[in-house]
């Protein structure tokens, strides 16, 4: 596709709801990144899916939150039992795998818990 | 561990005028450096990447430098406008492709 797609743009949910959000990378980029970010506050790395190489999941705040990525495509981001806390814009980003590339950052899907 | 500065924080210019934003890092073992801008409630747009064995990119009005030994980097924005307002992000590229980001400066510039 011709950017990183993300969906749903906005997403309200009652709290202890479980809510996936989806992320479409660019077509043949093999490296795709999660981050979340709070009102007014910066980035924060989430995981990070590597080609085939097992995924860096170093970021993951709690066993709540888990991501799957089928092959080179679609990567969804799943919240179970969501909290109010969780409430922040999550971001998906793509790149070629290589040294340093250029990185492509979706629109984000903004979360709302109430 | 990598950590990524950005200062000021946030900074607000007339139109016109000339401008540096600053992005330091802890660990000069980077692959390349890479600016972004963020417009309120939007994903990241990207401006320049820096490859590591560069100093200098170039886009329109603006010019990123990269000074890997003293782990800085510059991005100077020539005679600002109006529709640069946002807020811009650097993130230093290192082993295995990770991205580590800066806290942003917010930019506001004023008609």
């Amino acid at each position: 596709g011709a950017g990183v797609s993300q969906s749903p743009s906005n997403k309200v949910t009652e709290k202890g709801k479980d809510v996936e959000l989806r992320c479409d990378p660019i077509s043949g980029h093999t490296a795709l990144y999660w981050y979340r970010q709070r009102l007014g506050q910066g980035l924060e790395f989430l995981i990070y899916f590597q080609g085939n190489s097992a995924p860096d999941k170093s970021g993951l705040p709690s066993d709540r939150f888990s991501a799957e990525r089928t092959g080179e495509s679609v990567s969804t981001l799943t919240i179970q039992r969501t909290q109010q806390e969780d409430s922040a814009v999550y971001l998906c980003a793509s790149s070629l795998l290589g040294r340093g590339t250029e990185a492509f950052f979706g629109q984000g899907t903004r979360l709302t818990v109430v | 561990k990598q950590e990524v500065t950005q200062i000021p924080a946030a900074l607000s210019v007339p139109e016109g005028e000339n401008l540096v934003l600053n992005c330091s890092f802890t660990d000069s073992a980077i692959y390349n450096l890479q600016w972004f801008r963020q417009d309120p409630g939007k994903g990241l747009t990207s401006l320049l990447l820096i490859q590591s064995s560069q100093r200098e990119q170039t886009s329109g009005r603006l010019n990123a430098s990269l000074d890997k030994s003293s782990g800085r980097s510059t991005l100077y924005i020539a005679a600002s406008q109006p529709g640069d307002s946002a807020t811009y992000l650097c993130a230093v590229i290192t082993a295995g492709n990770m991205l580590t980001f800066g806290g942003g400066t917010r930019l506001m510039v004023k008609p």
